[in-house]
């Protein structure tokens, strides 16, 4: 069964500092990755995402996660925060399960938080 | 905006009810998925349908049930509330189950 774990449950950082935000993953066969994001009081939103190719993606946002199939690591990077930045953030996973479906496990979730 | 809209926002009602909970995925979306998130439990899936049909179950209870309509809006179905069922309930769409998924705003259920 695969999982997902995300490192640290909280990040405090100061504003214009780079952050990582950490995801490990566990699963026996090939996968697609996700980061999502969720504001105060707001549904999930999707950050990034890895299906196949180029192993370092990017946001439209300055974020960018690299995957790291040796290490199953999906970390989350921004070389410079925004206190904007300030939520919580969900790394995903899916593998194949019956019939096709590919069901997401999520990370217990990082809350990071931008300090001025 | 992302498209997909869930009602109603908040709902607060007596251990023992029942309540309904809806979701319209976005146009063009065939794959539902139902959530629960708690600050215990975290995020933890509960089931999916594609096409009115159900593809997975995750961690659903049986006092828990979800359907999806001809026109593909879904609803959430949750029976002899309990206080541990106070959460918000997350409904996310997708074109393909494999694809990133579409959250909607939450339902706040709590159960008193």
């Amino acid at each position: 069964a695969q999982s997902v774990t995300q490192l640290d449950s909280q990040v405090p950082v100061f504003e214009e500092a780079p952050v990582e935000l950490r995801c490990n993953y566990s699963s026996s066969v090939s996968v697609y990755l996700f980061w999502y994001v969720q504001y105060p009081n707001q549904g999930l939103q999707l950050l990034l995402k890895y299906l196949s190719g180029s192993t370092l993606v990017e946001s439209i946002n300055g974020f960018e996660a690299e995957f790291n199939k040796s290490q199953t690591s999906f970390h989350l990077r921004k070389p410079s925060v925004h206190i904007s930045d300030t939520a919580e953030y969900f790394c995903a996973v899916s593998d194949l399960r019956t019939r096709g479906s590919y069901i997401p496990t999520f990370g217990r979730g990082t809350s990071l938080i931008v300090h001025p | 905006d992302s498209g997909v809209t869930q009602t109603p926002k908040h709902l607060i009602t007596a251990t023992g009810q029942r309540v309904t909970l809806r979701c319209s995925p976005r146009s063009g979306d065939l794959s539902v998925y139902w959530y629960q998130q708690s600050l215990d439990q975290g995020l933890q899936f509960l089931i999916q349908y594609y096409n009115g049909e159900e593809r997975a179950k995750g961690n659903i209870l049986e006092r828990f049930s979800a359907q999806q309509f001809p026109d593909l809006h879904s609803e959430l179905n949750l029976s002899s509330l309990e206080l541990g069922d106070s959460a918000l309930y997350f409904c996310a769409s997708s074109l393909n189950p494999h694809y990133e998924q579409y959250f909607g705003p939450g339902t706040r259920l709590t159960v008193t």
